[in-house]
């Protein structure tokens, strides 16, 4: 089975801090992604990458950045975290047009 | 641009109650389309798909006909389970937007024994 693999279930960070969230897969996927999921929201694209050292912009990437050093490993890069970043974050790697999911990392900014 | 509109929940359901959440899109071109199942505490993942118009994709009792003359692609199932209790996301693929999924907001089904 493909492994989804994100580093926290939840975090709580500080206005102001700079937060990493890692998602690492096992299945040797090219395309690899970044959504946020809220109430009423659905998911919405963030960041995504279909290449080691490569990253497209999604529908809502300000605020966030991404690195993609390793092909296996697609980090999301908050900055500056605000509360409006308040979220449930999910990353999914894919294979042709199946998307496999993490169980998200639910974070909480104060 | 795409979109995704899926009918607002919580759906609440007796036991083997018969289940259907709607499902509408607007996409460039000849989409595929998607059911994402969300169990509690749990990441999504694939319930079924269509790739082309008049498809129907099926998987643990459930089923989605792609309709291109309405737009449409309702999920449905005959008889629920507790454990069907969970976020459903309707989503499309098209090439016009480098095949990246557009997700509905998300339908939460609960079923009561």
């Amino acid at each position: 089975d493909v492994k989804v693999t994100q580093s926290s279930r939840y975090l709580v960070k500080r206005t102001g801090e700079k937060v990493f969230l890692e998602c690492v897969q096992d299945m040797d996927h090219e395309n690899m992604f970044w959504y946020r999921q809220d109430p009423g929201l659905g998911l919405r694209l963030i960041y995504f990458s279909y290449d080691v050292k490569m990253k497209e912009k999604g529908d809502i990437p300000e605020g966030y950045s991404v690195s993609r050093e390793k092909k296996e490993r697609f980090s999301l890069i908050l900055e500056s975290a605000s509360t409006n970043q308040t979220s449930m974050y999910l990353c999914a790697s894919s294979f042709y047009e199946k998307l496999f999911f993490g169980s998200g990392t639910q974070l909480s900014v104060l | 641009g795409d979109s995704v509109t899926q009918m607002e929940g919580p759906v609440t359901l007796s036991e083997e109650a018969f289940l259907t959440i709607n499902c509408t899109y607007t996409a460039t071109g000849y989409p595929s389309l998607f059911w994402y199942v969300q169990y509690p505490g749990e990441g999504l993942q694939l319930l079924l798909k269509a790739t082309k118009a008049d498809d129907k994709g099926s998987n643990k009792g459930f089923e989605a006909t792609y309709r291109k003359e309405t737009t449409s692609f309702h999920l449905e199932k005959g008889s629920v389970q507790v454990s069907d209790s969970a976020v459903y996301f309707c989503a499309l693929s098209s090439k016009a937007a480098g095949n990246k999924l557009t997700f509905g907001g998300g339908t939460r089904v609960l079923v009561k024994p």
